[in-house]
């Protein structure tokens, strides 16, 4: 079975800053891949980034990267240039790879908050 | 990308009766889940809801409780039978989606269901 763990469940940045939110995982699968998902006050589920564990380059969306450490299974989300909008919960999430992402494992969140 | 659409968004429901939620995709798809996020929790996965066969439920999630139904390959519903205050939550369905850049789960907005 696969456990995800994002260990600060809370954390602050001001705006325009750069905040890294953290989160292992553990699992014997050699691939799979892992996601960042956003869920604002309107509780809708909101993909950040994905990440293939068979690719060794970080992924990276415009504001958002990971630091993805496969041997270390660490999956770090940054943001750079923090806006009021990013305020929200994050969720690290695995699935293993079956050719279409499939159930997801999630790690317990983040609650992000972005001041001025 | 998928389009879920999920209903209905909320409800607040008398103790003992019971709510079908609705999820329609715009593609078809193999498999949807159904997944409840406790107030403050992260999200569990309820089942996997397969056409053409019975939904595979996760460990502490019966049938009876959370009957599910898979008409099609865009169509899904889940029940929340005899209802306590326990079950108060948000709902999410999700499908897993596959393009040439790979592999993505979608979420509908959720349900937000409040037990009285």
């Amino acid at each position: 079975a696969q456990t995800v763990t994002q260990s600060q469940p809370e954390m602050s940045v001001q705006e325009a800053e750069t905040v890294t939110l953290s989160c292992t995982y553990d699992t014997s699968e050699n691939n799979y891949y892992l996601f960042w998902y956003k869920q604002p006050p309107s509780r809708q589920m909101i993909l950040v980034i994905r990440q293939e564990a068979y690719k060794q380059q970080n992924a990276t969306e415009n504001r958002f990267s990971v630091n993805f450490q496969k041997a270390a299974k660490s999956f770090s989300l940054k943001i750079s240039d923090s806006q009021l909008g990013d305020t929200a919960m994050y969720f690290c999430a695995f699935t293993p790879y079956t050719g279409t992402a499939s159930k997801l494992t999630f790690g317990t969140g983040t609650r992000l908050q972005v001041t001025l | 990308s998928a389009v879920i659409s999920q209903k209905p968004s909320r409800d607040i429901c008398q103790r003992g009766t019971s709510l079908t939620i609705q999820c329609q995709v715009d593609s078809q798809v193999t498999m949807m889940f159904w997944y409840r996020q406790q107030p403050g929790q992260s999200l569990t996965l309820i089942a996997t809801a397969n056409q053409g066969s019975e939904a595979t439920y996760e460990s502490g999630f019966v049938i009876d409780k959370f009957p599910i139904s898979r008409p099609n390959l865009t169509f899904s519903t889940l029940t929340v039978s005899n209802m306590s205050p326990e079950d108060s939550s948000i709902y999410l369905c999700s499908v897993g989606y596959s393009s040439s850049v790979g592999s993505t789960a979608f979420f509908g907005q959720g349900t937000r269901l409040t037990v009285v």
